[in-house]
């Protein structure tokens, strides 16, 4: 069974740093493109960035572009969000899904772990 | 990038026909073939129901059906059933090799 599990989500205030952690389990990790998509409370769903499987193509949505770094770990089937400088507006559910196609088609979603920036 | 539009909302009894839009631009919905819908029921994570404009992934019932227009893609509900309430997204390739969704629709079994 596919599992996507997040951590490290908690309150931080404006201007810190967090790092998000997402553990795969019943899939070949290396296989896929793996995405982070954040919903801001009562808001809408917003694609964070994608990196490829064996992080060759990486990328960013302008939101978070210069203050977000993704990186993922195969040999530990790991993906992770390290989130630098952080705003209000950061402020979010962050889910880590799986990309079935590398076309951003996500057949898998994690439970999401939540982020609070505020003083 | 800015998000695709989709109407706020949308309601249809059981049994009915509902329709989604989801306009974007030439740098996204109209270029490319690479339109997926999502749906969210409140307090769960996105579910996967269409992908490449119109085709369907396993398990997901044959009533949801997608298409696209020009710089417009939709999503239509047949047999619109009580558990088809959820809020819906769609999301589009975009030129810059990146992803963007749409506004999201919350849909309404009356």
């Amino acid at each position: 069974e596919v599992q996507l599990v997040e951590s490290g989500g908690g309150l931080v205030k404006p201007g810190g740093s967090l790092r998000l952690s997402c553990a795969a389990s019943g899939f070949t990790f290396s296989s896929y493109s793996m995405n982070w998509v954040r919903q801001a409370p009562g808001k809408g769903l917003e694609w964070v960035s994608s990196i490829s499987s064996s992080s060759s193509y990486i990328y960013y949505a302008d939101s978070v572009k210069g203050r977000f770094t993704i990186s993922r770990d195969n040999a530990k089937n790991s993906l992770y969000l390290q989130m630098n400088s952080l705003r209000a507006e950061d402020t979010a559910v962050y889910y880590c899904a799986r990309d079935v196609s590398s076309w951003y088609y996500f057949d898998y979603w994690g439970q999401g772990t939540l982020v609070t920036v505020s003083s | 990038q800015s998000a695709l539009t989709q109407p706020p909302s949308v309601s249809g009894s059981p049994g009915q026909s509902v329709t989604i839009s989801c306009t974007g631009t030439s740098s996204d919905v109209g270029s490319y073939n690479r339109v997926s819908w999502y749906q969210q029921p409140p307090g769960t994570a996105p579910k996967l129901m269409i992908y490449e404009v119109s085709n369907r992934p396993s398990g997901v019932p044959d009533r949801f059906s997608g298409s696209k227009s020009g710089n417009t893609a939709s999503l239509t509900i047949s047999g619109l059933q009580a558990e088809d309430e959820a809020d819906y997204y769609c999301s589009s390739y975009t030129s810059s090799s990146t992803l963007v969704f749409g506004t999201g629709t919350k849909v309404t079994v009356l």
